[in-house]
């Protein structure tokens, strides 16, 4: 089955600092999807981005399809950031999501 | 309005107990999905639904057993539990089963089996 990677594994921001989160994947897929996990364990939908670049306030998403990675920007920390960030991706044909071990970010006030 | 909701949000039962988890989506969407994530929060596919029908099952014990009386509903019974299948289910919809389209996760369900 398909591999996705993220990096890194764990991230300390201070409050107001910009990150970068990366996933890598093995193979072409036709569906690429970001979520944030918060403390109490609700996925929320951050961006449907199989290719392309997206914005969503502080937030702002790069899918290279191509050279099969996605990057997701976060802005200005805040501690409501906190959590683990997902990457999911899916294949033509596949029928599932294949998820990414995620990234656990703490912001730190 | 909920998109996909689920119930309970919390289970805890015994060893040896059968449970069902309840799933509803009101998005209109043509199929569904179901997922485990494990004490490490890896999150891993178990069945996809799509128009009630039953399209992977991904080498999930046969304890497990998905029913989906209508497009909007996909529940899961579990027989004879295991401390083993303490996790957090996850239900989701998407539009159809092509892959091109988003998928909208569910609250959770957090099982606990001691």
């Amino acid at each position: 089955g398909i591999q996705v990677e993220q990096s890194p594994p764990d991230l300390i921001l201070q409050e107001g600092a910009n990150s970068t989160l990366r996933c890598n994947f093995s193979d072409s897929v036709n569906n690429l999807q970001w979520f944030h996990q918060n403390p109490w364990g609700q996925l929320i939908n951050l961006f449907y981005i199989p290719s392309g670049t997206k914005q969503n306030g502080r937030l702002s998403a790069t899918t290279v399809a191509t050279e099969r990675y996605s990057l997701l920007y976060i802005s200005s920390s805040q501690t409501t950031d906190s959590g683990v960030y997902f990457c999911a991706v899916e294949q033509p044909n596949d029928y599932k999501l294949s998820f990414g071990a995620g990234t656990t970010v703490t912001v730190r006030a | 309005d909920t998109a996909v909701s689920q119930t309970p949000k919390y289970l805890v039962t015994q060893m040896g107990n059968d449970k069902s988890i309840k799933c509803e989506q009101n998005l209109g969407h043509d199929t569904m999905y179901w997922y485990k994530q494990d004490s490490k929060k890896f999150l891993k596919i178990m069945f996809s639904y799509n128009n009630k029908e039953l399209i992977i099952n991904e080498t999930v014990p046969n304890r497990f057993s998905p029913k989906s009386p209508d497009k909007a509903h996909l529940n899961l019974h579990i027989n004879s539990l295991e401390l083993g299948d303490s996790a957090v289910y996850f239900c989701a919809s998407s539009q159809d089963e092509t892959g091109t389209y988003e998928q909208y996760f569910g609250p959770g369900t957090r099982l606990t089996v001691t």
